[in-house]
């Protein structure tokens, strides 16, 4: 069974398009994330998300909303598209730290390309 | 805010040779969790090893293992008998103890086995 899934493992869409990224975990974890990794393979981190609170990473441009209709999903989506948001977006998941292990688990990726 | 910083952005080494790769980092907490993560061509980001702070002992996971220096704030990731399946990008990652914030990731190491 997959720990971390999204959907879809590639996007390729036009500028100006409103898109969605879906991503579920099956790990009864609390907090899940998201984070874009660049052209050069930086990693950083757009939003974490517990039942709770939603934390947003004040670089990234409010067309970036994440979504959480229950504890195991969290959505990302993307309005009016621009070339600069091509990349690789990251799902992850991980427990809350007093329960130990304190590691996210990881989505497979989503490769999102803007033309 | 925390900073992470790998300054070996490729290293080579010859198959069943070792290699070390290094990570520092910047914080001002007393209490925190380190990481390596290693992403292949396959783009699934894999935890290899994890360190609390707290714990003076270095981690190891069979042929991996990290040397960690909390009052240099160094972190270096040694990987012993290197394998074909270990080339891939490793990237260096740290975590608070408190909050949600998620990991915070340096620009990676790409390792390449020389066969």
């Amino acid at each position: 069974d997959t720990a971390v899934s999204q959907t879809p493992k590639y996007l390729v869409t036009q500028m100006g398009n409103d898109k969605s990224i879906k991503c579920e975990q099956n790990l009864g974890h609390d907090t899940m994330y998201w984070y874009k990794q660049d052209s050069k393979k930086f990693l950083k981190i757009m939003f974490s998300y517990n039942n709770k609170e939603l934390i947003i990473n004040e670089t990234v441009p409010n067309r970036f909303s994440p979504k959480s209709p229950d504890k195991a999903h969290l959505n990302l989506h993307i309005n009016s598209l621009e070339l600069g948001d091509s990349a690789v977006y990251f799902c992850a998941s991980s427990q809350e730290l007093w329960r130990g292990k304190a590691e996210a688990f990881f989505g497979q990726g989503t490769r999102l390309t803007v033309v | 805010a925390q900073t992470v910083t790998q300054s070996q952005p490729e290293m080579s080494v010859q198959e069943a040779e070792t290699v070390t790769l290094s990570c520092t980092y910047d914080t001002s907490e007393s209490d925190y969790y380190l990481f390596w993560y290693k992403q292949p061509p396959s783009r699934q980001m894999i935890l290899v090893i994890r360190q609390e702070a707290y714990k003076q002992q270095n981690a190891t996971e069979n042929r991996f293992s990290v040397n960690f220096q909390k009052a240099a704030k160094s972190f270096s990731l040694k990987i012993s008998d290197s394998q074909l399946g270990d080339a891939a990008m490793y990237f260096c990652a740290y975590r608070s103890r408190g909050g949600a914030d998620g990991l915070t990731f340096g620009k990676g190491t790409h390792l390449i086995i020389q066969p």
